[in-house]
């Protein structure tokens, strides 16, 4: 079974630019969450989709924002850059939201570096 | 607020010694807690999920233990190997199907 997969890999954007980052849950996962790395703050939790609704929101401005398809898959989009948006955003699946499968795993991740 | 802690932030081991990683929570109500590594640049791969009506999980050389009471979490790593240098990364999920809230990890160097 493949895992879930993250793309592109590696962003370069300068400030004031737009970015979505693309990410393709475990078959049959249908619940999405992405997360920020920073080495300043470490992990931080973003948001979280389940059948298309965005269930749980993070700490982030409104500039961050995302959406899950009807295959599961999942977009993020970072509006306006700023150079603190350089981090390495991370996307976690599981099969739905809370339950007994409650693992959540996570894809290589999107290195963005905001210029 | 769930504040993850861990426990150091970072260690340097000799081949083949047995270690332990530690994780303190400072709510106990939480609905399970998950270890994972990191690799440089890397994403993160689950190691060891335990449920919180649970006090252990045992995956290979690795041994997780929880104690909610007490808001800890032990990550027991047996006879490591190189291949174990890691950033090791300890994680809480508050309720079902909430977020996971993440300690800042501790960096693992195990030397030949």
């Amino acid at each position: 079974k493949a895992g879930v997969t993250q793309t592109p890999r590696y962003l370069i954007k300068t400030r004031g630019q737009q970015v979505t980052l693309s990410c393709s849950p475990i078959s049959g996962h249908r619940s999405v969450s992405w997360y920020q790395q920073t080495p300043g703050q470490g992990l931080q939790f973003l948001f979280e989709y389940f059948s298309e609704t965005q269930r749980n929101k993070g700490n982030f401005p409104g500039r961050f924002s995302g959406r899950q398809f009807s295959n599961s898959r999942s977009e993020m989009n970072v509006s306006t850059l700023e150079l603190g948006d350089s981090a390495l955003y991370l996307c976690a699946s599981r099969p739905f939201p809370g339950g007994r499968l409650d693992e959540q795993f996570f894809g290589p991740g999107t290195r963005l570096t905001v210029l | 607020k769930q504040e993850v802690t861990q426990i150091p932030a970072a260690l340097s081991v000799p081949e083949g010694e047995n270690l332990v990683l530690n994780c303190s929570f400072t709510d106990s109500a939480i609905y399970n807690l998950q270890w994972f590594r990191q690799d440089p640049g890397k994403g993160l791969t689950s190691l060891l999920l335990i449920q919180s009506s649970q006090r252990e999980q045992t995956s290979g050389r690795l041994n997780a233990s929880l104690d909610k009471s007490s808001g800890r979490s032990t990550l027991y790593i047996a006879a490591s190997q190189p291949g174990d240098s890691a950033t090791y990364l300890c994680a809480v999920e508050l309720n079902s199907g909430y977020a996971l809230n993440f300690g800042k990890g501790t960096s693992l160097l195990v030397t030949p």
